[in-house]
């Protein structure tokens, strides 16, 4: 069975640009978490959906970051316009349900030039 | 507020040895659940262990156990017969169990393990 899957798994992009990133569920599941990597600040929360539906945003840094679920099984990522302070790694995560435990993607490396 | 300390930044433990990676945490609640994840330099974050606070009982995974005192809130995995694979940095994780709330991670700042040959 696949895993999660993100991509794309590197980005390299001026600031300013819009940023996009996509996350494919596990087929199945019906929650979906997004997370950011940083050497400062570690693993941080960022939004996470159940059924579809956006739970808890407050992770989210500011109005520049916005995420959505199209349908039940893949998520956008979007940063618009980005800043080389939105370098890090981001990850996505989903699980069969709320109490289940959550299997992460492999990433996405992101670099703001 | 919850928060998750591991205090070693980073450990060594030469192959076939044991070696024993440190977690405190911080909570209010009665009823959760700890974690430890693995990430290699592939990144990819790896499920190693889980542990429900109700338990009494250590959670095992083959190589892989923890020392849980909920008294004390410390979580600690232990890994055995350390293989060069096991190098990674390794991630404590708590998320607390409250009706209709999502299963939310609070990770600590990870411990990088090396393993030496």
């Amino acid at each position: 069975d696949a895993g999660v899957i993100q991509s794309p798994r590197h980005e390299v992009t001026e600031m300013g640009q819009e940023v996009t990133l996509r996350c494919k569920l596990i087929s199945g599941h019906n929650s979906l978490f997004w997370y950011r990597q940083t050497m400062m600040r570690g693993l941080e929360l960022l939004i996470y959906f159940n059924n579809n539906v956006p739970i808890d945003d407050s992770g989210m840094p500011e109005d520049r970051f916005s995420a959505k679920m199209p349908n039940a099984s893949f998520s956008t990522l979007k940063i618009q316009p980005s800043e080389p302070r939105d370098s890090a790694v981001y990850f996505c995560a989903s699980s069969w349900d709320l109490y289940q435990p959550q299997h992460f993607g492999d990433g996405t490396r992101l670099s703001i030039l | 507020a919850q928060t998750v300390t591991q205090s070693q930044p980073e450990m060594s433990v030469q192959e076939a040895e044991t070696v024993t990676l440190s977690c405190t945490y911080d909570t209010s609640e009665s009823d959760y659940y700890l974690f430890w994840y693995k990430q290699p330099p592939s990144r990819q974050m790896i499920l190693v262990i889980r542990q429900e606070a109700y338990k009494q009982q250590n959670a095992t995974e083959n190589r892989f156990s923890v020392n849980f005192q909920k008294a004390a809130k410390s979580f600690s995995l232990k890994i055995s017969d350390s293989q060069l694979g096991d190098a990674a940095m390794y991630f404590c994780a708590y998320s607390f169990i409250s009706s209709g709330s999502a299963r939310q991670l609070t990770f600590g700042s990870g411990t990088q393990l090396t393993v030496l040959p």
